[in-house]
């Protein structure tokens, strides 16, 4: 039932790009997604419905190919405030996390 | 102006013990949640209120009870703590099937 992410953990230079991507093996309704710093609770990146509709992060986006049950999010000219563990969210009535994936940006 | 609070923020004590969370929102959210995040960053539901009635209770021991005296509060409290209940616990709150803002989390640590 839990989401699975890939990859499991990445290292960039401020600038590059990155791709996480989350997978399901159930029908999904909407995928979140969220960003939690070391020590730090977990904060709301964005929210993607069935039908297309976004909601979120200025600089981040993501997709949402509902067929293949899977989610991918794009983090563009990463900035060092990008570094964290990010977890996707999968909604079927409650929220149920991936394992998360973690990010490091360095100068 | 905090939007989801928890206290204590950290909560060292014994096995055996009994102890409680508290969490409130002023955000005006009608959903409450209780997750769990274990040493491996696993983040996991536990319970979910809305408008004061359960709606979500994982399989969860018995010996954690939620209880939500309104809409802007849910507590947890946990009898005979264990090792094993050694985690981080965030409360968080939404309007139902949107983002969920969560609190600073309360450390939990069983000896």
């Amino acid at each position: 039932q839990q989401p699975v992410q890939s990859p499991q953990a990445v290292i960039l230079r401020e600038g590059e790009d990155a791709v996480i991507n989350c997978s399901s093996s159930k029908a999904l309704y909407s995928v979140h997604w969220y960003r939690q710093k070391h020590g730090e609770a977990p904060v709301f990146l964005m929210i993607l419905l069935k039908g297309g509709e976004q909601k979120g992060h200025e600089k981040i986006s993501a997709s949402f190919n509902e067929k293949k049950q899977q989610s991918s999010l794009y983090l563009t000219a990463s900035q060092l405030s990008y570094s964290g563990t990010y977890f996707c969210g999968t909604e079927t009535g409650k929220l149920i996390f991936g394992q998360g994936t973690e990010l490091s940006v360095k100068p | 102006d905090t939007a989801v609070s928890q206290t204590p923020k950290y909560l060292v004590t014994q096995m055996g013990n009994d102890k409680s969370i508290k969490c409130e929102q002023n955000l005006g959210h009608d959903t409450m949640y209780w997750y769990k995040q274990d040493s491996k960053k696993f983040l996991k539901i536990m319970f979910s209120y809305n408008n004061k009635e359960l709606i979500i209770n994982e399989t969860v021991p018995n010996r954690f009870s939620p209880k939500s005296p309104d809409k802007a509060h849910l507590n947890l409290h946990i009898n005979s703590l264990e090792l094993g209940d050694s985690a981080v616990y965030f409360c968080a709150s939404s309007e139902t099937g949107y983002e969920q803002y969560f609190g600073p989390g309360t450390r939990l640590t069983v000896t």
